[in-house]
């Protein structure tokens, strides 16, 4: 069985100042990996997506996340973090064809 | 090109009562997957959709249904409505599979049970 663990409900950092949020999985193969952004009220969005090509991906808004096989995590990174990216995300692992499994969310704050 | 629109946004309920959300995917993708978004359960699948067939389901009561139609919209209904059904309801699309790309989600119809 897959499944996805973020180890962080809540992250609060300063703007300017990096971003990690955490994800580690358990799957039986090598699963797809995702992270997801959800602003308030809207649909999610696709940050980025990892699919056994190479270890390190990088997503859009300067989003990047690193796929560690031996410690099994997909943790999310941005070097620098700005008010806009105050939102939730969520690290999600590909279940079989057609399902996905959510992690439980990241909500992310931005201190001015 | 449009993005995936879900309808209505906003609906009110009372138990027992039953609902019907609609969602249309983005042209020419022909996958459909609905989610069920809960602050206590977070993002839980329902089902997909591929081609008018059902592909997939997660764990829900058979109150849950769902049926697709040949322009690859998609309908959820759930009947005999509990007040543990007040959740955000997403829904998503892809060209073919979920996995294998990028999903594209919609705004979500917010459900409240009274």
């Amino acid at each position: 069985a897959q499944s996805v663990t973020q180890l962080d409900s809540h992250v609060s950092v300063s703007e300017g100042t990096p971003v990690l949020l955490r994800c580690n999985y358990s799957s039986s193969y090598s699963p797809s990996l995702f992270w997801y952004v959800q602003h308030p009220n809207k649909g999610l969005q696709l940050l980025l997506k990892y699919t056994s090509a190479a270890t390190l991906v990088k997503g859009i808004n300067g989003f990047e996340a690193e796929f560690k096989k031996s410690e099994t995590s997909f943790h999310l990174t941005k070097p620098s973090a700005h008010m806009s990216d105050a939102a939730e995300y969520f690290c999600v692992v590909t279940l079989n064809d057609y399902k996905l499994s959510f992690g439980a969310g990241t909500t992310v704050t931005v201190r001015a | 090109k449009a993005g995936v629109t879900q309808t209505p946004r906003y609906l009110i309920k009372t138990r027992g009562q039953q609902v019907t959300l609609s969602c249309s995917p983005i042209s020419g993708h022909r996958s459909v997957s609905w989610y069920q978004q809960t602050p206590g359960q977070g993002l839980q699948f329902l089902f997909e959709y591929f081609s008018e067939t059902q592909r997939n389901k997660g764990n829900f009561p058979g109150r849950f249904s769902g049926r697709q139609f040949s322009n690859s919209r998609s309908e959820m209904n759930v009947s005999t409505l509990e007040l543990g059904d007040s959740a955000l309801y997403l829904c998503a699309s892809a060209v073919t599979t979920p996995n294998t790309g990028e999903l594209f989600f919609g705004e979500g119809s917010r459900l409240t049970v009274l």
